[in-house]
């Protein structure tokens, strides 16, 4: 089974700080990342889809990179809220499967 | 407004008695899918469909069916439910265009008990 790997796998992070974290991937075959926003006792949202080695997406605060040479993507997130405290999932296409990584949890200390 | 719909939010079942879970899209969705969401593992693929009567194994698809008659419904069926498959579960469509994958519409997730 292939393996998505996020990391860290929990991060706690000061309000108004800036942060970032990990999806590693297979790097041949590459499709398309996704990331995902996951807030307690709701559904996951989609944030972005990345399709291009160097692509970079931003919406408002949030930013993604990705690599897909070496196998990974960032996620920035600048100047936290306390509503961006949830769970970041990202998502690696293999054919036409899309497996999730198992997310990093994210809180935001006021 | 364009949602996944997925019933019911809850279910308490006994072993062995079938269920279905229900699915369905009102935004034209070519691609859709079941997860499972367990503690530490993840979500997980259970089965997928690219279109009308075409569906395929994810990564744990084992004492599940599904079936795509209809581009709008993804149905899944627990033919003999068992305490392992105690979990959470979604569904999810997205547009396919050509090659291109979009991001998924999730559907509200149904928490399923087996005892």
């Amino acid at each position: 089974i292939l393996n998505v790997e996020q990391s860290p796998q929990s991060l706690h992070v000061q309000e108004g700080d800036s942060t970032n974290f990990t999806c590693s991937f297979p790097s041949s075959n590459f499709y398309a990342l996704h990331w995902y926003r996951w807030e307690t006792a709701k559904s996951p949202e989609a944030l972005f889809v990345m399709t291009l080695n160097g692509d970079e997406k931003k919406k408002g605060r949030i930013s993604a990179t990705l690599n897909t040479k070496e196998g990974y993507s960032y996620l920035y997130i600048k100047g936290s809220q306390p509503e961006d405290s949830a769970t970041y999932l990202c998502a690696f296409r293999w054919g036409d499967k899309i497996i999730f990584g198992k997310g990093t949890r994210l809180h935001i200390l006021p | 407004e364009a949602q996944v719909t997925q019933n019911p939010r809850y279910l308490i079942t006994v072993t062995g008695k079938k269920l279905t879970v229900t699915c369905s899209q009102n935004m034209n969705h070519e691609y859709m899918s079941w997860y499972r969401q367990d503690p530490g593992l993840g979500l997980r693929q259970i089965y997928y469909s690219m279109n009308v009567e075409v569906t395929d194994k994810g990564d744990v698809p084992e004492g599940y069916k599904v079936s795509r008659k209809e581009k709008r419904n993804f149905p899944l069926i627990l033919e003999s439910p068992s305490p392992n498959q105690t979990s959470l579960y979604f569904c999810a469509s997205s547009p396919i265009t050509g090659t291109a994958y979009y991001g998924y519409t999730f559907g509200s997730g149904t928490r399923l008990t087996v005892v």
